[in-house]
């Protein structure tokens, strides 16, 4: 099956500094990919999607001066949290979007783990 | 407004089969997922649905009626390692997915 990596697995940073999460489709071309974060215990929240070549369409409620995305490649996005303070702590997924199967299916990075101290 | 319910929480015993449902109302509807997630994991793809019936994937199946807004996910065989939460997830119009909020299934021995 498709295969989408992340990395870091694990970021632990001081309040005030920014972090850079990286996912990528492995064995796929994703135009589409999606961030994710879930506080313990709660649901999948979706932050963003993140198209190739063009800007991220943000929830409401997500800042996007805050969370910044970039999809510049067809396997690649990346998610910066700029000025991380400790209430940004939470569990970061992406997924990314398989169209060249029939069904669309978004399949999941193993996800990161930031705590801002 | 887009909505999908599924249980709560459901408890089952090791070896049996258990019936997981999911009721949706959403703008469009371009197919129904479920995926488990173990606890501190990133969820699985498990199944697909876009037609009505039943799709059979070795332990699992899901069903789906669109005239009902209505999926299942079954288990059978039932093994400690499925304990985990199962959400469905629907495709809607603009193949965006939304998001139940999730089943967690425990299995006792």
């Amino acid at each position: 099956g498709a295969v989408v990596s992340q990395h870091p697995s694990w970021v632990i940073c001081k309040s005030g500094t920014s972090v850079k999460i990286e996912c990528r489709s492995l064995d796929f071309q994703a135009t589409t990919m999606f961030w994710y974060r879930q506080f313990p215990k709660q649901s999948l929240m979706l932050m963003a999607t993140s198209n190739e070549g063009s800007k991220a369409t943000y929830e409401q409620g997500v800042e996007k001066d805050k969370f910044l995305i970039n999809h510049a490649s067809l396997t690649l996005s990346t998610l910066t949290v700029t000025s991380a303070h400790p209430e940004d702590s939470s569990f970061y997924i992406c997924s990314a979007r398989d169209v060249g199967g029939q069904q669309e299916t978004q399949y999941f990075g193993p996800g990161t783990r930031l705590l801002v101290l | 407004g887009q909505n999908i319910d599924q249980p709560t929480e459901m408890t089952a015993t090791e070896g049996a089969i258990v019936q997981i449902n999911c009721t949706y109302q959403t703008s469009g509807f371009n197919g129904l997922f479920w995926y488990q997630q173990h606890a501190g994991e990133a969820p699985t793809f498990l199944s697909y649905n876009v037609l009505d019936g039943l799709e059979e994937k070795g332990r699992f199946s899901s069903f789906l009626s669109r005239s009902k807004g209505y999926s299942y996910l079954l288990l059978k065989e039932l093994q400690m390692k499925d304990s985990a939460s199962y959400l469905c997830a629907v495709q809607d119009s603009n193949y965006q997915l939304i998001w139940g909020a999730g089943t967690k299934l425990i299995i006792k021995p």
